[in-house]
């Protein structure tokens, strides 16, 4: 079956501006988390979604923002870009019933803020 | 803070060798543990976990092992092939409600040399 679709895989945007991601989970995973890996720090966690609804949510300010569809696929949003947003965000699906943190990842998208 | 450290960036080792990646983390609550194995352009795969009720674990050529005193944990790759060439981030969870709120080391580069 087909894996996390990611889109666009690569965009280039300027301070100030606003980029939004798109996420299309495996088809029957309805738990959509997002991370941004940058060099030297690792994956780190921003949020999940489950039935439309946010479950859980790192430690980014509120310029991060995200939402899910009633078909699991989701978006995030990022506003007032800054440099330091540079990154790969990273979309990771699985089933909400799942205890372990098993997850699958889409591609990423790269976003590159001059 | 970093919760989870994967203090080497970087290991080279000679194909048909061992490799061994360590993790050292810090918060205690942590009861789950994986690592995740990411190639170039690609989103990161799950490769192997271990519960903390448990110090070691196997599949195949993979083997994690736990130190929960000492709060480490390794992975050894045995023997080492030129497609583990990769990178790998160890991860944690603390309890089946953050399955997908991960907390990631920052990584540690494997080239296995031909």
């Amino acid at each position: 079956k087909a894996g996390v679709t990611q889109t666009p895989r690569y965009l280039i945007k300027t301070r100030g501006q606003q980029v939004t991601l798109s996420c299309s989970p495996i088809s029957g995973h309805r738990s959509v988390s997002w991370y941004q890996q940058t060099p030297g720090q690792g994956l780190q966690f921003l949020f999940e979604y489950f039935s439309e609804t946010q479950r859980n949510k790192g430690n980014f300010p509120g310029r991060f923002s995200g939402r899910q569809f009633s078909n699991s696929r989701s978006e995030m949003n990022v506003s007032t870009l800054e440099l330091g947003d540079s990154a790969l965000y990273l979309c990771a699906s699985s089933l909400r019933t799942t205890n372990t943190g098993e997850l699958f990842f889409g591609e990423g998208s790269r976003l590159t803020v001059l | 803070d970093q919760q989870v450290k994967q203090n080497s960036p970087s290991l080279s080792v000679q194909e048909g060798r061992i490799s061994i990646l360590n993790c050292d983390y810090t918060n205690s609550m942590f009861d789950y543990f994986l690592w995740y194995k990411k190639y170039p352009a690609e989103g990161p795969t799950f490769l192997i976990s271990i519960s903390s009720i448990k110090d070691k674990n196997e599949d195949g050529r993979f083997t994690v092992f736990l130190n929960k005193s000492a709060k480490h944990l390794s992975l050894h790759i045995v023997p080492s092939q030129p497609g583990d060439s990769a990178v790998y981030f160890c991860a944690a969870q603390r309890g089946p409600g953050s399955a997908r709120q991960l907390t990631f080391g920052s990584g540690t580069q494997l080239t296995v040399l031909p």
